[in-house]
């Protein structure tokens, strides 16, 4: 099956610039997760949706950050304005649970660099 | 609230050695323990998992071992190899939201030929 695709892979902004992440999850799965890797640490979730819906966006911080899952597929997380601190891999990852937590499949990520 | 403490961060181990990698969780209500694994630029990805109902899984070289009353899970490698050479991570569920993991910070792996 094809996996979680994510765009881009890399980029690149300056400060207080916006900037948007795309994700394509596993045809079928119902949960969607963005979440925030900082280079020498595990991921932190930023937002998870199940269908279209937040079921848990308490550590995103939401004077900058946005996502939305419209159409209950695709996904988009955008940035505005950047921060230094933003600099980090953003992982989308999909899941579908029946009957309790399973395996969520991780995308390649999204490496931004704030300068 | 909800934390998840792994150690060690670094291990360097000659091949054929095996890894141990220990993680302790805060939530008693947490019931379900992925361990990924995340070689330099590339997605993490599941190598095992165990569920609280279980005490020990295993799959070949690889076993997940759980003490619910210590809060305590682990991941034990066994003859491992250089391409077992990467980044480790443990996570465990948040209770308030059975999809939500919270991850340990990591441990890099070293197997040396």
């Amino acid at each position: 099956e094809a996996g979680v695709a994510q765009s881009p892979r890399y980029k690149i902004i300056e400060k207080r610039q916006s900037v948007a992440f795309w994700c394509n999850p596993i045809s079928g799965h119902a949960t969607l997760y963005w979440y925030q890797q900082i280079l020498g640490q595990g991921p932190k979730l930023l937002i998870q949706f199940q269908n279209n819906g937040v079921v848990d966006d308490s550590q995103l911080p939401k004077d900058r950050f946005s996502a939305e899952r419209l159409k209950g597929v695709d996904s988009t997380l955008k940035i505005q304005p950047a921060k230094l601190e933003d600099s980090a891999v953003y992982l989308c990852a999909s899941s579908s649970p029946t009957g309790g937590p399973t395996e969520a499949f991780f995308g390649q990520g999204t490496r931004l660099t704030v300068v | 609230g909800e934390n998840v403490e792994q150690h060690p961060s670094t291990l360097s181990v000659q091949e054929g050695d095996s890894a141990v990698i220990k993680c302790t969780y805060s939530d008693s209500a947490s019931n379900y323990f992925p361990w990924y694994k995340q070689e330099l630029g590339k997605r993490p990805q599941l190598i095992i998992d165990i569920r609280s109902n279980v005490g020990e899984k295993k799959d070949q070289r690889i076993a997940v071992t759980l003490n619910k009353t210590a809060k305590h899970f682990s991941l034990h490698i066994t003859e491992t190899q250089p391409e077992d050479s990467a980044v480790y991570f443990c996570a465990a569920t948040a209770s308030s939201n059975t999809g939500k993991l919270i991850f340990g910070q990591g441990t890099t792996l070293q197997v040396k030929p």
